[in-house]
């Protein structure tokens, strides 16, 4: 019954290579995010998408793309991966009100570039 | 531009004494501050939250405090407990409504360590 689910938990790849990353949540929130953590442990917000509709996308790399299908996934495909892209993914969701909520973490996604 | 700063990278406290974990904004339009709690190789998962419209709010052995004048806020433990070791990271948001709405930005965290 895990709320916020990524696939998968670690991501050993090439440089140059595509790859995805996967995220489902079943809270029933409207709103789910794309955040990375560097080598430096900063948590950086990269997308956040409300019921399919971008609506955060920071200053990333258009090699990064996020797709919605629905409003319980969003995934994140990297293209021509580089050695910078490896880090720790993670995606969160929270409710869209216009009360303050907490948002939801999944448990990452480790991605390591050789 | 580190908007959210956790100035502490570690703290080590014994059990049953207060851990205090401090962070420092320089955004004023932030509104709403989280403490996250960290483990290894799993998610942040959320603690305790207060809005800009609060100076405290409590929830059993966490209290987090906000001094908007100093933009500050620090997060009590009373009593620390071993399994309160972890990395807890201080976040911010803008609020409602807009491209910022939900945005979270976080400090760089804090490991604390409770000993037995």
């Amino acid at each position: 019954d895990t709320a916020v689910s990524q696939t998968p938990k670690y991501l050993v790849t090439q440089m140059g290579n595509d790859k995805s990353i996967k995220c489902e949540q079943n809270l029933g929130h409207d709103t789910m995010y794309w955040y990375k953590q560097d080598s430096k442990k900063f948590l950086k917000i990269m997308f956040s998408y409300n019921n399919k509709e971008l609506i955060i996308n920071e200053t990333v790399p258009n090699r990064f793309s996020p797709k919605s299908p629905d409003k319980a996934h969003l995934n994140l495909h990297i293209n021509s991966l580089e050695l910078g892209d490896s880090a720790v993914y993670f995606c969160a969701s929270s409710p869209w009100d216009r009360e303050n909520q907490p948002q939801h973490f999944g448990d990452g996604t480790r991605l390591s570039i050789l | 531009d580190q908007q959210v700063k956790q100035n502490s990278p570690s703290l080590s406290v014994q059990e049953g004494r207060i851990s205090i974990l401090n962070c420092d904004y320089t955004n004023s339009m932030f509104d709403y501050f989280l403490w996250y709690k960290k483990y290894p190789a799993e998610g942040p998962t959320f603690l305790i939250s207060i809005s800009s419209i609060k100076d405290k709010n409590e929830d059993g052995r966490f209290t987090v405090f906000l001094n908007k004048s100093a933009k500050h806020l620090s997060l009590h433990i009373v009593p620390s407990q071993p399994g309160d070791s972890a990395v807890y990271f201080c976040a911010a948001s803008g609020g409602a409504g807009g491209t910022s709405y939900g945005k979270l930005t976080f400090g760089q965290g804090t490991i604390l360590t409770v000993h037995p």
